[in-house]
């Protein structure tokens, strides 16, 4: 079971570069989510969706724009990156009963802005 | 700003001991979960608990949810080494789930 796959791993970027780190679910879940981890801290949400054609703004959205077209994909674009933008991004989905439910995690992209 | 806060930030205990780990939050919530991350990996799901919910066990977990003081607490018992991980509350508010800080766990052989 390839579960949430997340694509690159590990990727530098110079200020002002744009990129899209991709995400991918086979678990048929209809909310997916993109978070950043910094040192020191817990995840913030991005963005979330809670079915393709559907999205909406987490916590830190500014920077980043995302879509979904399909069930199974959610990328997350850097349209002009900045130092503030190095962190590892993850990315989570899961089944909608009522409430969010339990989040499974992709094994993050670690995002450096020079 | 994040909805959960974890108390203590780190702890460290011997194998065989249990360990508390407590979350405050602070608006209202569907539930809350907790959730386990090793070193460089992504998180893990350990246990949910709904609002409706006082207390939860899995396993080695016991997890409990007081809605009137927005509080959590996480008791891993009788630990082991493998359990050495960050450990993170997380609230859903109506699908915009919020996650705290963590708590750091060194369990020492």
């Amino acid at each position: 079971n390839a579960g949430v796959t997340q694509t690159p791993k590990f990727q530098v970027l110079k200020t002002g570069q744009s990129m899209t780190l991709q995400c991918a679910q086979d678990m048929n879940h209809e909310y997916m989510s993109w978070y950043r981890q910094d040192p020191g801290m817990g995840l913030r949400l991005i963005h979330y969706s809670v079915g393709a054609g559907i999205t909406d703004q987490g916590e830190v959205p500014n920077g980043y724009n995302v879509s979904r077209s399909t069930t199974e994909d959610f990328p997350l674009r850097l349209l002009s990156a900045a130092p503030s933008q190095t962190s590892v991004y993850f990315c989570a989905s899961s089944s909608l009963g009522g409430a969010a439910g339990e989040l499974f995690f992709g094994e993050g992209s670690r995002l450096t802005v020079l | 700003s994040q909805q959960g806060e974890e108390d203590p930030q780190a702890l460290s205990i011997q194998e065989g001991e249990n360990a508390t780990m407590n979350c405050s939050y602070k608006t209202s919530i569907n539930n809350l979960q907790w959730y386990r991350q090793n070193s460089g990996r992504g998180l893990v799901h350990l246990i949910l608990i709904r609002s409706n919910e006082r207390e939860k066990h899995s396993g080695r977990l016991r997890v409990t949810l007081d809605t009137s003081k927005k509080s959590s607490s996480l008791l891993i018992t009788a630990s082991r080494a493998a359990d050495t991980a960050s450990y993170f509350c997380a609230t859903d508010n109506n699908n915009d789930m919020r996650f705290g800080a963590g708590t750091r766990l060194t369990v020492k052989p």
